[in-house]
Formats: C-alpha cells, sequence, structure tokens
C-alpha cells in the first residue's frame, strides 16, 4: 500500500522558515518524480513544486521560486520542501503528492500558518 | 500560464442520476510527445484529494467505471453516472502538461 506521510507543519512569523518532511513507502521511491500541492483555507489547490527522480532537477512556480527548494534522499525514502521568507499567502495545507503529470497519490497533508 | 476554467461552479444531483463537469483550459493541452496530460480529482468532505482520471480518460487503479472522462485539445468533460452518496465533494481538473502545472477552481456535487 503506498503511503505518504507529510511533517514539520505548524505556526510560523512572517519572513522565517519552516522545512516539512514526506516520508514514502509501498512502491519503489527513487523510480518516481514527486511533487508538493498545497492548499490555502477553504480554496482550491495550488502546485507548489516537482523534482525528478533523480533529483537532478526541479521546478516551481513564481509564487514561491527563489523562497521555496524541493529535494529528495532516495536512500531514505523522504521529500522535503524548505520554505524560506514565509508570508501570510503561504498559509495552507501542504500535501505530499506522487507523480508530476498527475498526482496519483496524495499525502493525508499538513498544515503551515504563517502569522504574527 | 494555463488557465483551467470549470462549470458549473456547483451542483445538486439526485441518487442514481447522470452529471457531467466541463473543464476548458486557455492553450491546448497535447504535449510535445503526444500525450494530453488532463488529470480529474475528487476531494471529498475532510479529506485529501484523490486521483479519478489521468490523461483524459485513463481511470486509476480502483476507480468505478461510473466515472469517465473525455475530450481533446482544450475541452474536457468528466462524467458521473449512477451517482452514490460516496460521489459528494469538490471536484477539480488539472493539467500536467506545461508548467506552471495548474488546477481549475472546483466544482462542488451535492446529493439531493
Amino acid at each position: 500500500e503506498v503511503q505518504l506521510v507529510e511533517t514539520g507543519g505548524g505556526l510560523v512569523q512572517p519572513g522565517r522558515s519552516l522545512k516539512l518532511s514526506c516520508v514514502a513507502s509501498g512502491f519503489t521511491f527513487n523510480n518516481y518524480w514527486m511533487s508538493w500541492t498545497r492548499q490555502a483555507p477553504g480554496k482550491g489547490l495550488e502546485w507548489v513544486a516537482s523534482i525528478t527522480n533523480s533529483g537532478g532537477s526541479t521546478y516551481y512556480p513564481d509564487s514561491v521560486k527563489g523562497r521555496f527548494t524541493i529535494s529528495r534522499d532516495n536512500a531514505q525514502n523522504t521529500l522535503y520542501l524548505q520554505m524560506n521568507s514565509l508570508r501570510s499567502e503561504d498559509t495552507a495545507t501542504y500535501y505530499c503528492t506522487r507523480g508530476a503529470t498527475s498526482f496519483a497519490y496524495w499525502g493525508q497533508g499538513t498544515l503551515v500558518t504563517v502569522s504574527s | 500560464d494555463v488557465v483551467m476554467t470549470q462549470t458549473p461552479v456547483s451542483l445538486s444531483v439526485s441518487l442514481g442520476g447522470q452529471v457531467s463537469i466541463s473543464c476548458r483550459s486557455s492553450q491546448s493541452l497535447v504535449h510535445n510527445n503526444g500525450n494530453t496530460y488532463l488529470s480529474w480529482y475528487l476531494q471529498k468532505p475532510g479529506q485529501s484529494p484523490q486521483l479519478l482520471i489521468y490523461k483524459v480518460s485513463n481511470r486509476f487503479s480502483g476507480i468505478s467505471d461510473r466515472f469517465s472522462g473525455s475530450g481533446s485539445g482544450t475541452d474536457f468533460t468528466l462524467k458521473i453516472s449512477r451517482v452514490e452518496p460516496d460521489d459528494l465533494g469538490v471536484y477539480y481538473c488539472g493539467q500536467g502538461t506545461q508548467y506552471p502545472l495548474t488546477f481549475g477552481s472546483g466544482t462542488k456535487l451535492e446529493i439531493k
């Protein structure tokens, strides 16, 4: 059974940093691209970042480019999202997702709240 | 950026009925490799989204054949037949053809 378990969310002040982790199991992690997608409270879905299976290439929307960094440790079956210079508009539930052209599996999400 | 426009915003259907949700993209979703990366997701209340359909018309593992996807280019449709209580939630289309990846704003399905 495929499982994606996110951790690392919480309350953080504007301008500060936070790092999310996602531990994957139930599939061969290093065979798949991985992504982060977020959902602001009561809002729709927004793609945040994707990374190739080797970790050699990464992709971001302009809204987070230069502030967020996606990475992975294939030996530990773990995906990361380093979030710097956080803004109130980054408040959302962050989902770890498998894939990039489509998101086949989703974690339960971790809530990030950016507020003073 | 590719804008995904979903209609309707919400709809109400009787159990056993059929519904269609439309998703239109501002640009063609045909990738250079010939594939069309249009997906459909369902987010049930209080849950994470789940993949229903990928590449326009392919049902994901374990998804009922009551769900079907169709379309091409910029115009796509999700049909749900014989609606069941467990189908309620918000349906999203999403494109994986061009960065940044984008989603429609969602269609809320309610059961009469």
